[in-house]
């Protein structure tokens, strides 16, 4: 199995500019997840799917952050406009509720300038 | 939410060496999990025990649901052992959705 597959792996942006993050899940997997990490607040859960459908966002920090799950197989994060303090780590994760766990997609590793 | 603590926060060991790192939540859990941070900042999942005790090569973790605790041990230690640990469990009464991670342990194995 490929793993949980991201994109791109590095991002680096001017303030203002619209970013996109994508997400491949391990197919099979019915749940995907959006976390974010920074050295201040550590790992924390951004918004999460089961079966497409949007079931907790509320660890999205503002209106400028929305995700989308059009297939079971595709997911994008999007921050419009980007501000410097959004630069942190996105993982994507899923998993397909069984007794083994979120499984972490390498991250994305966005920087604001 | 659950509040996760990790201990201790950094460890420094010698290559060869044994060592137990700690994980306490406040909550009531059905699961938890372990995870590996490397250096390269990939988040590897080692275990998923919610309770009762499991065993992969070098590592173990044993979790006590009803005391509210895990612990992760590391046997014979190697420098590819090194990064950052995290346990995470779920919202009380649910084995799916959120996670909430603890803050970590450093893990610095010199050779």
């Amino acid at each position: 199995d490929a793993g949980v597959i991201q994109s791109p792996r590095h991002e680096v942006t001017e303030m203002g500019q619209e970013v996109t993050l994508r997400c491949k899940p391990i197919s099979g997997h019915d749940y995907l997840f959006w976390y974010r990490q920074t050295m201040m607040r550590g790992l924390e859960l951004l918004i999460y799917f089961n079966n497409n459908v949007p079931i907790d966002d509320s660890g999205m920090p503002e209106d400028r952050f929305s995700a989308k799950m059009p297939n079971a197989s595709f997911s994008t994060l999007k921050i419009q406009p980007s501000e410097p303090r959004d630069s942190a780590v996105y993982f994507c994760a899923s998993s397909f509720g069984g007794p083994s766990g979120q499984f972490f997609g390498p991250g994305t590793r966005l920087t604001v300038l | 939410g659950i509040q996760v603590e990790q201990s201790p926060p950094d460890l420094i060991l010698q290559e060869g060496a044994n060592s137990t790192l700690r994980c306490n939540f406040s909550d009531s859990v059905n699961n938890l999990q372990w995870f590996h941070q490397n250096p390269w900042g990939q988040l590897i999942n080692l275990f998923y025990i919610p309770s009762g005790t499991k065993q992969n090569g070098r590592l173990s973790a044993t979790t006590v649901a009803t005391e509210r605790y895990s612990l992760l041990y590391i046997s014979s230690s190697q420098t590819t052992d090194s990064g950052v640990y995290f346990c995470a469990v779920p919202d009380r009464g649910s084995t799916l959705g959120r996670l909430y991670f603890g803050r970590g342990t450093q893990l610095t194995v010199w050779p």
